[in-house]
């Protein structure tokens, strides 16, 4: 059974257009988290979740917003589609969202605006 | 800022140890040293962490100087499967209640035949 699933694994759209990704995990963990993965392949925090509610939000722009509707699931919603949001975006989660816990990654979501 | 410092690339001969260096010398005392892998085209991959003390699971070793200062994670017989980028992070407080994961650059792994 996958941990930390994520769909769709890939995702090619074009400039302008909404789209979601979703994650789940099924480890009982309280927290969740979205990362990006740049062509440049520097993985970078973007939200993390703890029990349904938003912890950290690191400068993302206001066209990303994550959504939990339960602690088993981090969705996230992108309007309006850039060249720039092209990436690898990864969901991850851990226990809680203490120094001594470590995350579980998925295996990511390859985006591509065209 | 990773807040850590690891060599961009090593080479290690299949079924050798793999010894990768980390140095963390502005780590503070209640902060954790974790290593991650990535394998291509794959989500990181959690291997071990420790605060002081060396630790040791399935996968790997991690031995942290006295002074915390440095790391090192010990594969002790390297498959051709753990080539990889490996991270070497410094879990720290982000003020916001929680404690993200900063990854830098890493360290490429390459395990020869």
């Amino acid at each position: 059974d996958t941990a930390v699933s994520q769909t769709p694994k890939y995702l090619v759209t074009q400039m302008g257009n909404d789209k979601s990704i979703k994650c789940e995990q099924n480890l009982g963990h309280d927290t969740m988290y979205w990362y990006k993965q740049d062509s440049k392949k520097f993985l970078k925090i973007m939200f993390s979740y703890n029990n349904k509610e938003l912890i950290i939000n690191e400068t993302v722009p206001n066209r990303f917003s994550p959504k939990s509707p339960d602690k088993a699931h981090l969705n996230l919603h992108i309007n309006s589609l850039e060249l720039g949001d092209s990436a690898v975006y990864f969901c991850a989660s851990s226990q809680d969202s203490g120094l001594n816990q470590p995350q579980h990654f998925g295996d990511g979501t390859r985006l591509s605006i065209l | 800022d990773a807040k850590t410092t690891q060599p961009p690339s090593m080479d290690c001969a299949e079924g050798r140890a793999a010894n990768l260096p980390c140095n963390h010398s502005t780590i503070s005392g209640n902060e954790y040293v974790y290593w991650y892998r990535q394998i291509h085209s794959q989500g990181p991959q959690y291997i071990i962490h420790g605060l002081k003390n060396n630790e040791t699971n399935e996968m790997a070793s991690l031995i942290i100087t006295e002074d915390r200062k440095s790391s090192t994670l010990i594969l002790p017989h390297a498959t051709l499967r753990d080539t990889a980028v490996y991270y070497c992070i410094v879990r720290f407080h982000s003020g916001a209640g929680s404690y993200q994961l900063t990854f830098g650059k890493g360290t490429k792994l390459s395990v020869i035949p």
